[in-house]
């Protein structure tokens, strides 16, 4: 199975900060990848598919990058509604595999 | 509209079975893959499997093989997620969901307690 390795696995931010979150597979998995944002008792949302493809309805302050083996997840200007764990997917293999998590807290 | 609609929270005891369900619409259920995903308590999100509604192809993740059994009612366009003999351990939220999409269930929750 492809291992994805994520990190930080938290990290404290204030508002209106750049925030970076890397996810690394183990093997090469194309843009076979989207990043979701889970907020407590909610189901996860995709934030972004396709490793670098912003879902319709997500503001445009998140932004996706990478192919292969290293993806980002980059929240350009951090807002309030944005403390939340973020999850990197991966689907080039079946059955898919996350990443760990990072928790952005304030 | 696609929509995922999971079936309700359930509360068992150590050694019991039980089967949760989830229904799907706004899309051919079987020409796509769905799985199952666990989220155990403060901790993060576990791919458990996935079955193509179709031919009934299913992949488990090595973690969940053995543990759960994964299956579909084609006739009526729904996911199901099952055990024989479930375990403290089991107590989790349980989303269905389906794999590289944004199509998500709302989650059911899992307890098992004596």
């Amino acid at each position: 199975d492809i291992q994805l390795t994520q990190s930080p696995s938290s990290l404290s931010a204030s508002v209106g900060d750049r925030v970076t979150i890397t996810c690394r597979a183990s093997q090469g998995i194309s843009n076979d990848l989207g990043w979701f944002q889970q907020k407590p008792g909610k189901a996860p949302k995709r934030l972004i598919y396709a490793a670098s493809s912003l879902q319709r309805g997500v503001p445009s302050r998140f932004s996706g990058s990478g192919s292969g083996t290293e993806f980002t997840l980059t929240i350009s200007s951090l807002q309030p509604e944005d403390f939340a764990t973020y999850y990197c997917l991966q689907h080039n293999s079946n059955p898919p595999t996350f990443g760990q998590g990072t928790k952005v807290e304030i | 509209d696609v929509q995922l609609v999971q079936s309700g929270a359930e509360v068992r005891k150590p050694g019991e079975s039980l089967k949760i369900s989830c229904q799907v619409s706004g899309y051919s259920f079987t020409t796509y893959w769905i799985g199952w995903v666990r989220q155990m308590p403060g901790k993060g999100l576990e791919w458990m499997g996935s079955i193509f509604p179709r031919n009934s192809d299913i992949r488990y993740n090595p973690s969940f093989q053995g543990q759960v059994i994964i299956s579909t009612d084609n006739s009526i366009n729904t996911a199901y997620l099952q055990w024989n003999s479930l375990k403290a351990s089991d107590t989790a939220m349980y989303f269905c969901a389906r794999p590289a999409s944004s199509f998500w269930g709302q989650g059911t929750q899992v307890t098992v307690s004596s």
